[in-house]
């Protein structure tokens, strides 16, 4: 069975302290890995997605790797508009691209002036 | 404008009731999905549609059936609600291919009394 598991469930940071989350994957074949964020009483909100181990993506304060079993969102000096949870997804082969999201639980980051 | 847009936001019925959430998005995209996310903010895949099949997580009971009556809608009908049911409910789309990102709409609370 494909899962997905996030770590810290739970970050609290001071504005401006860079830290990291964890995304660890059991795929049977990855197809592509995706960043999301969410906040209270909104749907997720697509920030990055990769397909293949050493990829990278940044935007902004956000950087995300991928390695053959996890990756990692690193924030950089982050503000305190930057608390929400950030969950991680998979999507597998075969799945003809129609197949949903598998979706790990989220860290739900807090981030103090 | 609301790219994926859902309707209602918030929906509060009695058990045994039947129920329709709707869905539509203006993103020309051929692939709908509906995810459920439950009280521990877990979400979970329950469907995903496009023109040519309908793919259903097989946990999903059958009371939940998903209608497309064109490429820009996926409504979720909900039969003999029971209060297990009361959670959020998104819908979300992506244009099948290489990517396959999906964007997702904002919602609806389900209570079930």
């Amino acid at each position: 069975e494909d899962q997905v598991t996030q770590s810290p469930e739970a970050l609290r940071l001071q504005e401006g302290e860079s830290s990291s989350l964890n995304c660890s994957y059991t795929v049977s074949g990855l197809r592509g890995l995706f960043w999301y964020r969410q906040d209270p009483g909104k749907g997720p909100e697509f920030l990055f997605t990769l397909y293949s181990a050493g990829e990278e993506k940044e935007k902004e304060r956000l950087k995300a790797t991928l390695t053959k079993k996890e990756s990692f969102l690193h924030i950089t000096a982050p503000k305190p508009e930057d608390s929400a949870t950030y969950l991680c997804a998979v999507q597998v082969d075969p799945g003809g691209g129609a197949d949903g999201l598998t979706f790990g639980k989220g860290t739900h980051l807090i981030i103090q002036p | 404008d609301t790219a994926v847009s859902q309707t209602p936001k918030y929906l509060v019925t009695q058990m045994g009731n039947d129920k329709s959430i709707k869905c539509e998005q203006n993103l020309g995209h051929d692939t709908m999905y509906w995810y459920k996310q439950d009280s521990k903010k877990f979400l979970k895949i329950m469907f995903s549609y496009n023109n040519k099949e309908l793919i259903i997580n097989e946990t999903v009971p059958n009371r939940f059936s998903p209608k497309s009556p064109d490429k820009a809608h996926l409504n979720l009908h909900i039969n003999s609600l029971e209060l297990g049911d009361s959670a959020v409910y998104f819908c979300a789309s992506s244009q099948m291919g290489t990517k396959n990102i999906q964007y997702f709409g904002a919602g609806t609370r389900l209570s079930v009394l």
